[in-house]
């Protein structure tokens, strides 16, 4: 089974532009949510989607948002990028609904560099 | 405020030695612990979860839970220089199940 895919793989963006990234979960799998890893913050969590409906959020200010297609095939975008927007955005799927048995698997990321 | 404590290393231990890495929480309600390794540029990789106090065992992997003391540890028997990366615990609670990861303890192999 494919496992996680994450497109682009790298990126580099200007500040004050907004960028989009994609998500294809691990066929069968309808959660899919991203995640945020920076050096100095770590693995920080954004938002998770199910069923095309955002369940759980992080605390990012709203220039960050996401969504979920029928297919489970998730988008992030970020708006008005910042400089300590410089991150790798890490996508993760699960075929567990919720619960204590809840099993992330990631994506390889992508690279986002703001200059 | 959800917290997940690791030690950030790095840890070095000996070709074939027993690595064991910890990790604390402040959550009491927690119910879901997760280890994830991660190499150098690459993404996390789940290698382990365990939800009930014990020991849980998978190859060269071990978790170990203890809820009254809230700490979760991973050993790793017969290491590898291949077993050098970042090792990261992540803790749910029961109120949510999306996962608090700790900062990683880098682990290093030497031959």
């Amino acid at each position: 089974k494919a496992g996680v895919t994450q497109t682009p793989r790298y990126l580099i963006k200007t500040r004050g532009q907004q960028v989009t990234l994609s998500c294809s979960p691990i066929s069968g799998h309808r959660s899919v949510s991203w995640y945020q890893q920076t050096p100095g913050q770590g693995l920080q969590f954004l938002f998770e989607y199910f069923s095309e409906t955002q369940r759980n959020k992080g605390n990012f200010p709203g220039r960050f948002s996401g969504r979920q297609f029928s297919n489970s095939r998730s988008e992030m975008n970020v708006s008005t990028l910042e400089l300590g927007d410089s991150a790798l955005y890490l996508c993760a799927s699960s075929s567990t609904y919720s619960g204590s048995d809840y099993e992330q698997y990631f994506g390889p990321g992508t690279r986002l560099t703001v200059t | 405020q959800k917290e997940v404590e690791q030690n950030s290393g790095p840890l070095s231990v000996p070709e074939g030695a027993i690595a064991s890495l910890n990790c604390t929480y402040s959550d009491r309600g927690s119910q879901s612990f997760f280890w994830y390794r991660q190499y150098s540029g690459k993404s996390p990789e789940l290698i382990m979860s365990i939800y009930s106090n014990g020991d849980k065992e998978d190859g060269r992997f071990t978790a170990q839970l203890n809820k009254a003391s809230q700490y979760v540890s991973l050993l790793i028997r017969d290491s590898q220089p291949s077993d050098s990366a970042t090792y990261l615990c992540a803790v749910a609670t029961g109120g949510s199940y999306i996962p608090t990861f700790g900062r990683g303890t880098s682990l290093i192999v030497h031959p």
